[in-house]
């Protein structure tokens, strides 16, 4: 079965300087992805970041990127210049039994420093 | 586009009551989805669907129902509310089965 793991409950940022959030995975499915995905305080979910494991370069997304490395099942997202916005719950989620159910990890909430 | 809509928003149920949350999304999509996210954590997946008439169970079905009778709509059914029930309820959509579009969500709580 599936497993993501988050091992970073809460962290913090400076303003305007980057920030790597953590995410491990177990799968035993040859083909998958892995997605990221933002909760602000208002609650509502919003994809940021999605890579495929065979995409051979790591995906980016403006200021987001993933630091995709198969080989320690670790699927990082950057965050680059930070931004008081950027405060908000992150999860990291993979699908489910090679299908399109998403299992999420627990998140990690980030707050950014003026 | 409204994209995913949910009502209601907010609902306090007694224990052994019972309601329907509503999910309507607009964009066509054949995969719906049904998320719980219960306080500090991440989401867990109730029910799933693929089109219409075509229903299947997540990680945590039981206390909940679903039907998926047109493509647009996808309402979960809450039997015999119990507090365990209490959470937030995301409804989701999605055109190929990756990428989710997530409604506002539905805060229920059980007492």
């Amino acid at each position: 079965a599936q497993k993501i793991t988050q091992t970073q409950p809460g962290m913090f940022v400076q303003e305007k300087e980057a920030v790597t959030l953590d995410c491990t995975y177990d799968t035993s499915d040859q083909s998958y992805g892995l997605f990221w995905y933002k909760q602000p305080s208002s609650g509502e979910m919003i994809f940021l970041i999605y890579q495929g494991s065979y995409d051979e370069q790591n995906a980016t997304e403006g200021r987001y990127s993933l630091n995709f490395q198969k080989a320690r099942k670790s699927a990082n997202l950057v965050i680059s210049a930070s931004q008081l916005g950027d405060s908000a719950m992150y999860f990291c989620a993979i699908p489910m039994d090679s299908s399109y159910k998403l299992i999420f990890g627990s998140g990690t909430r980030l707050l950014v420093r003026p | 586009n409204a994209g995913v809509t949910q009502t209601p928003k907010f609902r306090i149920l007694k224990i052994g009551q019972s309601m329907t949350l509503q999910c309507t999304q607009d964009m066509n999509h054949n995969y719906m989805y049904w998320y719980r996210q219960d306080p500090g954590m991440g989401l867990k997946l109730i029910y799933y669907s693929v089109g219409a008439g075509i229903t299947d169970k997540g990680e945590v079905p039981n206390g909940y129902n679903v039907s998926r009778s047109t493509t647009e709509d996808f309402p979960l059914r809450l039997e015999l509310a119990a507090p365990s029930q209490t959470s937030v309820y995301f409804c989701a959509s999605s055109p190929n089965g990756a990428v989710g579009y997530f409604g506002p969500g539905t805060r229920l709580t059980v007492l």
